[in-house]
């Protein structure tokens, strides 16, 4: 069946570093692979979006890169701040679905 | 922006009792999506809504229902709640390539 990782460890880190979380996935080929931030008793909020045909995506401090041979996003966060301190999941959706299978996340800390 | 509304943000519910939960959106989106969330298991995929009226399972259907009357309107049924649907419960659409989700609804059911 498919299976999405992340480090169900947290991450911690110090603020101006770079973050860098893993999402890998298995029995699955998706077309889009997906990243939110969730925050506690809160809902996912969408951050970025990757095509199976694309290699990085950057948005602000936030660069995402798929790679379909090792079946593995990597999502980071460059000059780190406290406020980026929340839970990120990797979600993935096949193209002929709307079916958004989602990881368990990893939970980042910034601390100053 | 679309905005998508849970209508409680906590309920508390007896064993047994047949729980409404409701989403609205405040545009016109076509595909709706309830997800129920867990430590240590995410989110998974309870059912899911491509327009009015239409309605598939998703991964984790056993114990819900849902009703899609009007676009705007998505709701999850619990037939008869038992303790183990003590969860966060999430509904989204999805808006372009992205999805939005509510704020949640935390049921306890006791």
């Amino acid at each position: 069946s498919q299976k999405i990782e992340q480090n169900s460890e947290a991450l911690n880190i110090q603020e101006g570093k770079t973050a860098t979380l893993t999402c890998n996935y298995t029995n699955y080929s998706p077309a889009y692979l997906q990243w939110y931030r969730q925050d506690p008793g809160r809902g996912p909020v969408f951050l970025l979006l990757i095509r199976e045909n694309e290699k990085e995506k950057r948005k602000e401090r936030l660069k995402v890169t798929f790679d379909t041979t090792l079946k593995q996003s990597l999502f980071h966060i460059t000059a780190s701040q406290p406020a980026d301190s929340a839970t990120y999941l990797c979600a993935l959706r096949g193209g002929d679905t709307d079916k958004l299978i989602f990881g368990t996340g990893t939970r980042l800390q910034v601390f100053p | 922006d679309v905005k998508v509304t849970q209508s409680s943000r906590y309920l508390v519910k007896r064993t047994g009792e047949k729980v409404f939960l409701e989403c609205v959106q405040d545009m016109d989106h076509e595909n709706m999506f309830w997800y129920r969330q867990d430590p240590g298991l995410g989110l998974r995929l309870i059912y899911f809504s491509y327009d009015v009226k239409m309605k598939e399972k998703g991964d984790i259907p056993e114990g819900y229902s849902v009703s899609r009357e009007k676009k705007e309107r998505f709701s999850l049924i619990l037939e008869s709640a038992s303790t183990n649907q003590t969860s966060m419960y999430l509904c989204a659409l999805r808006d372009g390539y992205g999805y939005t989700f509510g704020s949640g609804t935390r049921l306890t059911v006791v």
